[in-house]
C-alpha cells in the first residue's frame, strides 16, 4: 500500500515565525488532504490538495503529484496554531485514506 | 447542518463487554469511514462503506463489526471488547466522486480496562 512519511516529526516555533512542513507519499494518489488536530483532538480539515496551490489566510499548500510530495506552509506562527498537523492520501475510487504520523507543532509566545 | 457526529463521546468499558459506536452525517455522502487513533499516530482505517448497502475491512479490521444503517448512518461495534481496544475512534464521510474530501466527527474516546 501506500507509504505516507511527514517531516519533521516535531516542531518549535516562537509566534511570529514561517514554517513549512512537508509530506512525501510513494505511489500516485487522487486525494490528499492536510489537517489541523487541536489540543482537544478535534480534526479539522485545511486543504483538500490532490494537486496545485491553495491559500487560506496565513496558511498555503502546495502538492507536486508528479513528484509524489506536498508542502504546508504557516506563515506568521500564532499561539493557536499549536496540535499535531496531519497529511493523509487517498488512491482508487473508495475514498480510503492513508494517513501520516503527524508533525507536532508548539508554537511559544 | 451538524456535518459529522458521533454518539458518545466517552466510554469506558470492561474486557468482554460489547458497544456500538453511532455515527450520523447530515452532508448526504455517499461513503462513510471508521478510523482509530492510538497515543503518538495517525488514523488507521477499521472498515468503510463506500455506499448504501456496501461495507469492506480496511487495516486493521479484527474485533470489530460494522452496519451502513441507512445513506446517513454507519454504526461500529465491538462484540467483546480488549484492552488493545482502547483508543480514540473517528467516524468520518466523504462524497467519493471526483471532488472526494473526507469530513471527521468530532470522535469517541473510548477505555477498555
Amino acid at each position: 500500500g501506500i507509504q505516507v512519511e511527514q517531516s519533521p516529526p516535531d516542531l518549535i516555533l516562537q509566534e511570529g515565525a514561517n514554517s513549512t512542513l512537508r509530506c512525501n507519499f510513494s505511489d500516485s494518489v487522487n486525494n490528499l488532504q492536510w489537517f489541523h488536530q487541536n489540543p482537544w483532538g478535534q480534526l479539522i480539515n485545511l486543504f483538500y490538495i490532490p494537486s496545485g496551490t491553495k491559500q487560506n489566510g496565513r496558511l498555503s499548500a502546495t502538492t507536486v503529484a508528479t513528484e509524489r510530495y506536498s508542502l504546508l506552509y504557516i506563515s506568521s506562527s500564532q499561539t493557536t496554531d499549536s496540535g499535531v498537523y496531519f497529511c493523509a492520501v487517498g488512491s482508487g475510487n473508495t475514498g480510503k485514506l492513508i494517513f501520516g504520523q503527524g508533525t507536532t507543532l508548539q508554537v511559544k509566545p | 447542518n451538524a456535518g459529522v457526529t458521533q454518539t458518545p463521546k466517552f466510554q469506558v468499558l470492561k474486557t468482554g463487554q460489547s458497544m456500538t459506536l453511532q455515527c450520523a452525517q447530515d452532508m448526504n455522502h455517499n461513503s462513510m469511514y471508521w478510523y482509530r487513533q492510538d497515543p503518538g499516530m495517525g488514523l488507521r482505517l477499521i472498515y468503510y462503506s463506500a455506499s448504501e448497502g456496501t461495507t469492506d475491512k480496511g487495516e486493521v479490521p479484527n474485533g470489530y463489526n460494522v452496519s451502513r444503517l441507512n445513506k446517513r448512518e454507519f454504526s461500529l461495534r465491538l462484540e467483546s471488547a480488549a484492552p488493545s481496544q482502547t483508543s480514540v475512534y473517528f467516524c468520518a464521510s466523504s462524497r467519493t466522486d471526483s471532488y472526494n474530501e473526507q469530513f471527521f466527527g468530532p470522535g469517541t474516546r473510548l477505555t477498555v480496562l
